[in-house]
């Protein structure tokens, strides 16, 4: 069954770093998104990309947050200067139309 | 301004019963609401989704209920399996892709 697949599962950066999470959304997918959840909060709404560029985003998708699909297959979400507080796991989804949306496995990002 | 609430932290039901997981919303703008089971350090499993011009939509033995006059949607699950226990979240999405989680309620189903 086609899934979404995220990497890295896990990693660990400076405070002030650049971190790229990298998402394959599945193949005839449209519709991209990005989702956080801080340890023992909810699952929270980042942003939606259709057709090339942002369709919606949330207030905690500020200045330091990018997202890109360079090459038609991968979507990427680009954290400029990583804060303690962007310690979280980052879901990918996607969904081709309609209402249905496949989240990814999370890629875990821990801030020190 | 909390626009989905899942009320009950928690629910515990015996094997093969009905569970029934709630969920409530404040925004009528709402166009389509999506049901999710996760187990930590996972990532969400799409369940079941109802759009907001509908009243109930059925999958094996998920249902969907959505009440648009009370902004109320539930979840009712028959018969319950242990292997249903899991964290389950209800999400509220609009059409540009936005949305908004509820906080959760974890099913414990006892064999």
């Amino acid at each position: 069954e086609p899934e979404v697949t995220q990497t890295p599962s896990h990693q660990v950066t400076q405070m002030g770093q650049e971190v790229i999470l990298r998402c394959v959304p599945i193949s005839n997918h449209l519709y991209f998104y990005w989702y956080r959840q801080i340890l023992g909060q909810k699952v929270e709404f980042l942003v939606s990309f259709y057709n090339n560029e942002i369709s919606e985003k949330s207030e905690i998708f500020d200045d330091q947050f990018s997202v890109e699909r360079p090459d038609g297959s991968n979507f990427t979400l680009k954290i400029r200067s990583t804060k303690l507080e962007d310690s979280a796991m980052y879901f990918c989804a996607s969904k081709r139309g309609g209402n249905t949306i496949y989240f990814g496995e999370g890629s875990w990002l821990t801030v020190v | 301004d909390q626009q989905v609430k899942q009320n009950s932290p928690s629910l515990s039901v015996q094997e093969g019963r009905i569970s029934i997981l709630n969920c409530d919303y404040t925004n009528s703008m709402f166009d389509y609401f999506l049901w999710y089971k996760k187990y930590p350090a996972e990532g969400p499993t799409f369940l079941i989704s109802i759009s907001s011009i509908k009243d109930k939509n059925e999958d094996g033995r998920f249902t969907v209920f959505l009440n648009k006059s009370a902004k109320h949607l539930s979840l009712h699950i028959v018969p319950s399996q242990p292997g249903d226990s899991a964290v389950y979240f209800c999400a509220a999405f609009i059409r540009s892709g936005k949305s908004t989680f509820g906080d959760g309620t974890t099913l414990t189903v006892k064999p």
